[in-house]
């Protein structure tokens, strides 16, 4: 079964820091992993999908990686602003179109 | 578009009793849903995979007898918790995938269950 595991499990930074998120997955058969923030007590915000034949996706201030053989993602956030603040989750997508949560990472942006 | 709404936001229900959670695709058709548990501090765990118009598919671990999902049309599968504990407390998310794109899912706001 597909196991995922995001590090660091919390992350403090001041503000205007350049940080990156890690997250590791032990089957590389996946159609592809997905990027989500989401707010204490409220639903999720995708951020960036990568397709399994796609190496990285950008937005704005956000980028992530993607190693399929080796079985990791990286999601960079440049400039952290207070607003970033939040549980960063990825997820990878197996055969079957479902989804296989990491255990999440807590990012604090101090001000 | 491709916007899920669930329902209700937020319940509170007294132990013994059953609440049923809807799942709506407000914008497109849905073939499959996918319902998930999140814990307080943990991560989204898959439960139940429901093809519209077949029986759900349970994850492991999940009691189907307690957790009866129902997907009749192509916009909306409920979630019925039967007689709910305290220990069924939890975030419940429900995911739509639209017809004909297969690898594209769109995530409804959740739902907060509290069973006192």
């Amino acid at each position: 079964k597909q196991e995922v595991t995001q590090i660091p499990a919390a992350l403090s930074v001041p503000e205007g820091e350049n940080l990156v998120l890690n997250c590791s997955f032990t089957d590389s058969a996946i159609y592809n992993l997905q990027w989500f923030r989401q707010d204490p007590g409220k639903g999720l915000t995708s951020l960036l999908l990568i397709q399994s034949s796609q190496r990285e996706q950008t937005s704005g201030r956000l980028n992530a990686s993607l190693d399929k053989s080796s079985g990791r993602s990286t999601l960079y956030i440049a400039a952290s602003q207070p607003g970033d603040s939040a549980t960063y989750l990825c997820a990878v997508m197996n055969t079957g179109n479902q989804f296989y949560f990491g255990t999440g990472t807590s990012l604090t942006v101090i001000p | 578009g491709a916007v899920v709404s669930q329902h209700p936001s937020r319940v509170i229900c007294k132990s013994g009793t059953s609440v049923k959670i809807e799942c709506r695709s407000l914008d497109f058709q849905a073939t499959t849903m996918f319902w998930y548990r999140q814990f307080p501090k943990q991560s989204l765990m898959l439960m139940a995979t429901s093809n519209e118009g077949s029986k759900a598919t349970y994850e492991q671990g999940v009691e189907k007898d307690k957790f009866l999902i129902n997907h009749a049309s192509l916009t909306l599968s409920t979630l019925t918790v039967t007689s709910a504990h305290p220990e069924d407390s939890s975030f419940y998310i429900c995911s739509a995938r639209a017809f004909g794109r297969t690898y594209e899912q769109y995530f409804g706001p959740g739902t907060r269950l509290t069973v006192t």
